[in-house]
């Protein structure tokens, strides 16, 4: 069974860069041609996908925030990472990484403040 | 503003059957399959529903999936307490390349 957990400082300072990997366990992320997202979910709010990568390195963002994300992927690790720059206060929230639609993380609160 | 269309709120008393909409596009639901998560506060979505009606081990079997063109729907039945959550529809956008995603329908069991 795959097994996804998310890293990554939980307090960000205004206009620095939000930093998270994901770790994954129970298989190998290069054994089929899945995709591995990163999504966020405001407190009170609904769910907002980011992005994601393919162990190709091929990307896919969304277009609100593609202009301060980049996703990438070590296989050698059996992770990948999410970067958002210019953080504000709007992207406090809960990240999630996952493998499709299928397994998540359990998540890790961001939050930016000074 | 969510890419999918779901009911802000839901509710059923106990033993009851509840059922949950999703709306999309053709590019979106029309053409993808859709996944039903639940949310309880405080942890992640748990998989409820893959590929519109599939329903992982460890799921009961109250709760049902399906899909009609460009809309989809969460059956609950044998409503009880514990069913009490967020609940979200999802699955992949053509367009967008990416997934999208319901607002969410907050179920109250009465």
């Amino acid at each position: 069974q795959v097994q996804l957990q998310e890293s990554g400082p939980g307090l960000v300072k205004p206009s620095q860069t939000l930093s998270l990997t994901c770790t994954v366990s129970g298989g190998s992320m290069s054994s089929a041609n899945y995709y591995w997202s990163w999504i966020r979910q405001p407190a009170g709010k609904g769910l907002e996908w980011i992005g994601h990568i393919y162990t190709t390195g091929n990307t896919n963002y969304s277009p609100s925030l593609k202009s301060r994300i980049a996703i990438s992927v070590d296989t050698s690790k059996n992770q990948f990472s999410l970067k958002l720059s210019f953080v504000t206060a709007a992207d406090t929230a809960v990240y999630y990484c996952a493998r499709n639609l299928d397994y998540w993380g359990r998540g890790t609160l961001v939050t930016v403040s000074s | 503003q969510s890419v999918l269309t779901q009911p802000p709120s839901a509710s059923g008393t106990p033993g009851q059957r509840v059922t949950i909409s999703c709306s999309g596009t053709r590019s979106n639901i029309g053409d993808n399959y859709v996944y039903w998560y639940q949310q309880l506060p405080g942890t992640a979505p748990k998989r409820l529903i893959y590929r519109n009606n599939q329903r992982p081990s460890g799921v009961p079997d109250r709760f049902s999936g399906s899909k009609s063109g460009t809309s989809a729907s969460l059956a609950i039945s044998g409503l009880r307490s514990e069913d009490e959550a967020d609940y979200y529809c999802a699955t992949w956008d053509d367009s967008l390349s990416g997934p999208v995603f319901g607002g969410g329908t907050r179920l109250t069991v009465l």
